[in-house]
């Protein structure tokens, strides 16, 4: 089983839905939870971290981490074509150095 | 938020040839630095963690002799990737944790390299 796993998509969804991304993984030590986006051929964009679970908002965005269920959501409120992009979920436990990266969703919002 | 410059953004080169890539982090000190390469449709890999003023950590089944890191400063590390082949032809992207929280990692905009 991989740590982190991430369905790679495509999820197309029309403008103005809310979208939701999805992470699970399978080291209970994981602690930090973060959110990029990535458009192609750039690098990745810090969205959203979280430490241990709880909810996070910011502006449109919202994450979600539950750690019993060991799974990470992220939720896009009024979605823009602009929002186009792959979001890849990572997280680390307390004291690692290293980040664990999903493989990403790619996200199409259809105007 | 927190900027990191890399360079060349795109590099052509002959299979033989070694090719440097820039990461400098602009607004920021950064004593670490993390190297990733990234191949179509699939996550980041992490190649190596570079360490200010001291040798780079490289991860399980990468050649250190074949990717160079150098971080001579608190603003830049360096890649290079010796004797480059076709293989080797994939995107680099580098990163650095601002204010040392590695969970608050910026990156740079990334350099796809294609070995001819």
């Amino acid at each position: 089983q991989k740590e982190v796993e991430q369905d790679p998509g495509p999820l197309s969804v029309p403008e103005g839905a809310i979208v939701s991304l999805n992470c699970t993984y399978s080291n209970s030590a994981f602690q930090y939870f973060m959110w990029y986006r990535q458009y192609s051929r750039k690098g990745p964009e810090l969205l959203m971290y979280t430490y241990s679970s709880g909810n996070k908002e910011d502006g449109r965005f919202t994450a979600q981490v539950d750690k019993s269920s060991k799974y990470i959501s992220l939720f896009i409120r009024d979605s823009q074509p602009s929002d186009s992009a792959t979001y890849l979920c990572a997280m680390r436990g307390l004291g690692d150095d290293k980040i664990i990266f999903g493989k990403g969703t790619r996200l199409h919002i259809l105007p | 938020g927190a900027v990191v410059s890399q360079h060349p953004s795109r590099v052509i080169c002959k299979s033989g040839t070694s090719v440097k890539i820039e990461c400098r982090s602009l607004d920021f000190q950064a004593t670490t630095m993390f190297w990733y390469r990234q191949f179509p449709k699939q996550s980041l890999m992490l190649m190596a963690t570079s360490n200010e003023g001291s040798k780079a950590t490289y991860e399980q089944g990468v050649e250190k002799d074949k990717f160079l890191i150098n971080h001579a400063s608190l603003t830049l590390s360096t890649l290079t990737v010796t004797s480059a082949h076709p293989e080797d032809s994939s995107f680099y992207i580098c990163s650095a944790p601002e204010g040392g929280l590695k969970e608050k990692l910026f990156f740079g905009s990334g350099t796809q390299l294609s070995v001819l």
